[in-house]
């Protein structure tokens, strides 16, 4: 049972827009920055969002990271076949941990 | 560039120890904190453990605290996960991730190594 709660799975059709959601506390997300994961099939994983809504050098602007109160999303718009991954948000828990969400698989139908 | 690389992984019996080293390179090694993340086969990702910058403070998942020890060597530019007391359940592939400059303590995880499989088994 993962701290962060994200839907098991997700799917949409090339160029729709999808969005994860992640749900946390008043430990983590709501008094934390969130950030997301994207892996691969096979692949380590890649800081895909950080501080929230901040996209690392390289990442696509079809994505964007929101956070309100203790929930935030991942929006994907323009969907790619290759985006085609698991997506994990985190954050620091004041408990002394970064926790992560299960993860969501996303599918390109 | 920057480039971490972990390893060290392998078959031990429940019980036993493992050290795994990530070696890293392209930044100013000694300013950031660095992490251990775990994923076990077909499972998400799960945080293990961080080290700040200064080396100064350590932290720990609950389900490896006691029996994990994370330590770095600045000299080195290497992190090492001192695996003891192992169980069936620490079987997972093992991911050694740069965190950010001084403390660490916001969960990003800007560059990950290519993980090293642990498995515990008799």
């Amino acid at each position: 049972q993962s701290v962060l709660t994200q839907p098991p799975s997700a799917s949409g059709t090339p160029g729709q827009r999808v969005t994860i959601s992640c749900s946390g506390s008043t430990s983590n997300i709501g008094s934390n920055i969130v950030n997301w994961y994207q892996q691969l099939p096979g692949t380590a994983p890649k800081l895909l969002i950080f501080s929230n809504n901040q996209r690392p050098s390289g990442v696509p602007d079809r994505f964007s990271g929101s956070k309100s109160g203790t929930s935030a999303s991942l929006a994907i718009s323009g969907l790619q076949s290759e985006d085609e991954a698991d997506y994990y948000c985190a954050a620091w828990d004041d408990s002394l941990n970064v926790v992560f969400g299960g993860g969501t698989k996303l599918t390109v139908l | 560039e920057v480039q971490v690389l972990d390893s060290g992984g392998g078959l031990v019996q429940p019980g036993g120890s493992l050290r795994l080293s990530c070696a890293a390179s392209g930044f100013n090694f000694n300013s950031y904190a660095m992490n251990w993340v775990r994923q076990a086969p077909g499972k998400g990702l799960e945080w293990v453990s961080l080290i700040s910058g200064s080396g100064g403070s350590t932290y720990y998942a609950d389900s490896v605290k006691g029996r994990f020890t994370i330590s770095r060597d600045d000299s080195k530019n290497t992190v090492y996960l001192q695996m003891n007391s192992l169980r069936a359940e620490d079987t997972a592939v093992y991911y050694c991730a740069k965190g950010s400059y001084g403390s660490g303590k916001n969960g990003v995880l800007d560059y990950w190594g290519q993980g090293t499989l642990v498995t515990v088994s008799s």
